[in-house]
């Protein structure tokens, strides 16, 4: 069974730019999370979907930060403008349900804004 | 909201027995999970537990009390591969049942 897919592994952009980042999560899995992780620190949620519906948005700085996951499956997120301190790197994980279950996560992309 | 403490740094020895402590404060509870994250790699999980006492999977085991927010995760006989970052994490019982992460325990296994 294939895992969690993130790409891009690596980004690096100027601060300003628009960067978008791509999840494809375990078939079958209903739950689908974004996270950030800064070096030395565990992972932060950013949002949380049950399929397509955004039901845990809360650490997301609206701001610039967006993501979707249309059909239910694969998920965006996209930061725009990026600023210096959005560099981190950006966990996809999910799982068959939230309550009970463990999340899988991908290998991450490392963003360097510069 | 939720606190999650654990100690930042362990070092053990090869072939011995390391416990990592993670102690939480949640306005509820709704399980806490162990995972490992190699550097530059994703977390893998480890364990859950919800119910208080302990769950033992070959060389790892984790313990749980709810009374005291306290867990602990026991690795036995330690190989070099076990070096690595310890995540605690624990799921409130909000309607959001958000799951916390704690800053991560970074283990060295020493020859």
């Amino acid at each position: 069974e294939a895992g969690v897919v993130q790409s891009p592994r690596y980004k690096i952009i100027e601060k300003k730019q628009p960067v978008a980042f791509w999840c494809n999560p375990i078939s079958g899995h209903n739950t689908l999370y974004w996270y950030l992780q800064n070096l030395g620190q565990g992972p932060e949620l950013l949002i949380r979907y049950e399929n397509e519906e955004a039901v845990d948005d809360s650490q997301l700085p609206k701001d610039r930060f967006s993501a979707e996951r249309l059909k239910g499956v694969d998920s965006t997120l996209k930061i725009q403008p990026a600023e210096l301190g959005d560099s981190a790197v950006y966990l996809c994980a999910s799982s068959r349900g939230h309550a009970n279950t463990e999340a899988f996560f991908g290998q991450g992309t490392r963003l360097t804004v510069v | 909201g939720q606190n999650i403490d654990q100690p930042t740094e362990m070092t053990a020895t090869e072939g011995a027995i390391v416990q990592i402590n993670c102690t939480y404060q949640t306005s509820g509870f709704n399980g806490l999970f162990w995972y490992q994250q190699h550097a530059g790699e994703a977390p893998t999980f480890l364990s859950y537990n919800v119910l208080d006492g302990l769950e033992e999977k070959g060389r790892f085991s984790s313990f749980l009390s709810r009374s005291k927010g306290y867990s602990y995760l026991l690795l036995k006989e330690l190989q070099m591969k076990d070096s690595a970052s310890y995540l605690c994490a624990v799921r409130d019982a909000g309607s959001a049942r958000q799951l916390t992460f704690g800053s991560g325990t970074q283990l060295t296994v020493l020859p």
